[in-house]
């Protein structure tokens, strides 16, 4: 069992948002301003999409945004694009010791 | 351009060792963190340890702790990771990643390598 919740799959046509939640605690989302995520197309490494909530990393389409409430952070992608058809896993830094918990991962399906 | 480029991936028996290396180039080595990060075979991403730029903050996940060792050699723009007491469970795809903050973990990977596979079986 992963430490940080997401929805196991979404889907959207394209032109639509979508929303992925990811629910921990406070002492990981909730606690920190640490929350990432990333996107994970089949047979490739993660790509860094959100981090520090709701930064974009240079060249990620503004389409992509990051909010945090409470103790649950969420992914927004509006104008869903087929390209946007991927993994999505989120991230957060956390007070343990392990400093680092990721969501089980949300599967995208772009209609 | 960044690079990590994983190595020493392979098959081995459960209970045996296993040494992974992480060769970086293109940034400046010494001034970041950097992780280890794996994933199962169709499954998701797993935090596996990671160490600041100096060595002087080290963290493991629970299920590798007292098995596995991260360590860094900054001459060499290397990072290692040194697997001990294999279970089945440790089989994945092994990632090396870029912490994106300067100096300390953050636990934002800017940068990843393509993997190395560690398959635990007898």
């Amino acid at each position: 069992q992963s430490a940080l919740t997401q929805p196991a799959s979404v889907s959207g046509s394209p032109g639509q948002s979508i929303t992925i939640s990811c629910t921990g605690t406070s002492s990981d989302v909730g606690g920190y301003n640490y929350v990432s995520w990333y996107q994970q197309h089949p047979g490739k490494a993660p790509k860094l999409m959100i981090y520090e909530v709701s930064n974009r990393p240079s060249g990620v389409p503004d389409r992509f945004s990051g909010s945090k409430s409470g103790n649950t952070a969420s992914l927004t992608i509006s104008g869903l694009q087929a390209e946007d058809e991927a993994d999505y896993y989120c991230s957060s830094y956390t007070s343990s010791s392990t400093h680092v918990v990721f969501g089980g991962g949300t599967k995208l399906t772009v209609l | 351009e960044v690079q990590l480029v994983e190595s020493g991936g392979g098959l081995v028996q459960p209970g045996r060792s296993l040494r992974l290396s992480c060769a970086a180039s293109g940034f400046t080595f010494d001034d970041y963190a950097m992780h280890w990060v794996r994933q199962a075979p169709g499954k998701g991403l797993e935090w596996v340890s990671g160490i600041s730029w100096n060595s002087g903050s080290i963290g493991y996940a629970d299920s590798v702790k007292g098995r596995f060792t991260i360590s860094r050699d900054n001459a060499k723009n290397s990072l290692y990771l040194q697997m001990n007491s294999l279970r089945a469970e440790d089989t994945a795809l092994y990632y090396c990643a870029k912490d994106k903050d300067y100096g300390g973990i953050s636990g934002y990977f800017d940068y990843w390598g393509q993997g190395t596979l560690v398959t635990v079986s007898s």
